[in-house]
């Protein structure tokens, strides 16, 4: 069964910190890794698009890793910000469908909050 | 250039009831698609379309329908509300469905069926 699995479901660090979240997939075919910010209250969006071939994505304080021998993907987030407390969620699309339209398989996500 | 723009952000239904959560897209998108999502729970896949004219069921599609009519707009119809409906609905836009390309999400409905 395709699953998606984050941890740790939830994280408290204060301003300033780095933290690094987690994601272990079990997708087959694997077609390509997102990570998503969602605000409370707000739909998700868009950190970081990882395809097979790539291992690491970075949109400026966020970079993701991908090992897909491993099937982990980890969203590391350097110099938090207040701004930064949110659900992290990470998203793998496997390559079924006919032009590959491949069906998102979501993970439950990361809760984080930045303290001052 | 709006995006994804989903109405209303709230609502509360009585059992029974229906209701249509509007969803509407200005950039073009061929893929367009529903989820929902309850309390410290995944995302959930409603229903989905590749185009105009096109729709097909995603992962809970029980109690929900869908049409496409035009690429802007992807309406979702609850036909009698049960309180197992009460979440957080989501729309999402894609260039087309291709997996390759980004999601766009609306900011959501809140929806509360007593």
């Amino acid at each position: 069964k395709n699953q998606v699995e984050q941890s740790p479901q939830s994280l408290i660090i204060l301003e300033g910190k780095n933290c690094t979240l987690q994601c272990n997939y079990t997708v087959s075919p694997f077609s390509n890794l997102r990570w998503y910010k969602q605000d409370t209250g707000r739909g998700p969006v868009s950190l970081t698009i990882m395809t097979f071939s790539e291992n690491t994505k970075s949109n400026g304080r966020y970079t993701a890793t991908l090992d897909a021998d491993t099937k982990q993907s980890s969203l590391h987030i350097t110099a938090s910000q207040l701004s930064d407390s949110a659900s992290y969620i990470c998203v793998v699309s496997d390559g079924h469908g006919s032009s590959n339209t491949g069906k998102l398989i979501f993970g439950q996500g990361t809760t984080l909050q930045v303290k001052p | 250039n709006a995006g994804v723009t989903q109405t209303p952000k709230f609502q509360v239904l009585k059992t029974g009831q229906s209701m249509t959560l509007q969803c509407a897209q200005d950039m073009n998108h061929e893929y367009m698609s529903w989820y929902r999502q309850d309390p410290g729970m995944r995302l959930r896949l409603i229903h989905y379309s590749v185009g105009a004219g096109i729709t097909d069921q995603g992962e809970v599609p029980n109690g929900y329908n869908v049409s496409r009519s035009t690429t802007e707009d992807f309406p979702l119809r609850l036909l009698s509300a049960a309180p197992s409906q009460t979440s957080v609905y989501f729309c999402a836009s894609s260039y087309s469905g291709r997996v390759i390309y980004g999601y766009t999400f609306g900011s959501g409905t809140r929806l509360t069926v007593v």
